[in-house]
């Protein structure tokens, strides 16, 4: 069963807009750390934002904001200002703190963001 | 201060033959991290070294194993290739085991013929 799923293959934006990526995930457990990465045409994972799940306050690093519900299992995030270099695959990644899952990130499929002049 | 680096950067290999990888972590790290990334698959994890244990291991068979020196560096090894052993490999690093932060390398590119 997929634990992080990411309904969007791919989001186009304009230079300067805002676009927002979804990710749902599933567990019954109530400590875990979330995170996005971006994956642009180098390849090269870099990470991007992380949440973790006891702290209430959404992450904000820069232009990159989250939107975590707990109850709802949802963690979206916002890209605002867009600019050409965000264009990448963004990846959702789940974490639980339990010893059988304890290192292992689990991703998501990826949403495709192309952000146009 | 230097990321991860990985070599080679890519692997051409015959089925059958073996594979091996190379990860150097950033300099404190001492916990490395090796997924897989196939096309159609998605990311997957492999396995996680930490101060030279092997601490936890996805649901890979054991031709998939490694080893992390005590420089902290790490080897993955990939007996017996098959053509759907063709991926890219990505190695990544965090501080620790309390540490949950992961900062990948560029990736090895494998391609089993």
């Amino acid at each position: 069963a997929q634990t992080v799923t990411q309904s969007q293959p791919e989001m186009s934006v304009q230079e300067a807009e805002t676009v927002t990526l979804s990710c749902t995930y599933d567990t019954s457990e109530s400590n875990y750390y979330l995170f996005w990465y971006k994956q642009p045409p180098s390849r090269q994972m870099i990470l991007v934002i992380r949440q973790e799940a006891y702290k209430q306050q959404n992450a904000t690093e820069n232009r990159f904001s989250v939107n975590f519900q707990k109850a709802a299992k949802s963690f979206s995030l916002k890209i605002s200002d867009s600019q050409l270099g965000d264009t990448a695959m963004y990846f959702c990644a789940f974490m639980k703190l339990t010893t059988d899952s304890w290192g292992k990130l689990q991703f998501g499929a990826g949403t495709q963001v192309v952000v146009t002049p | 201060e230097a990321g991860v680096t990985q070599s080679p950067t890519h692997l051409i290999k015959t089925r059958g033959q073996q594979a091996t990888l190379r990860c150097s972590p950033i300099s404190g790290h001492t916990s490395v991290y090796w997924y897989q990334q196939a096309l159609g698959l998605g990311l997957q994890f492999l396995l996680w070294y930490d101060e030279g244990e092997e601490r936890n291991r996805g649901n890979f068979p054991p031709r998939f194993s490694g080893r992390q020196f005590p420089n902290y560096s790490s080897e993955l090894n990939v007996n017996a290739l098959e053509l759907e052993d063709s991926a890219l490999y990505l190695c990544a690093s965090s501080l620790g085991p309390d540490h949950y932060e992961q900062y990948f390398g560029p990736g090895t590119r494998l391609t089993v013929t």
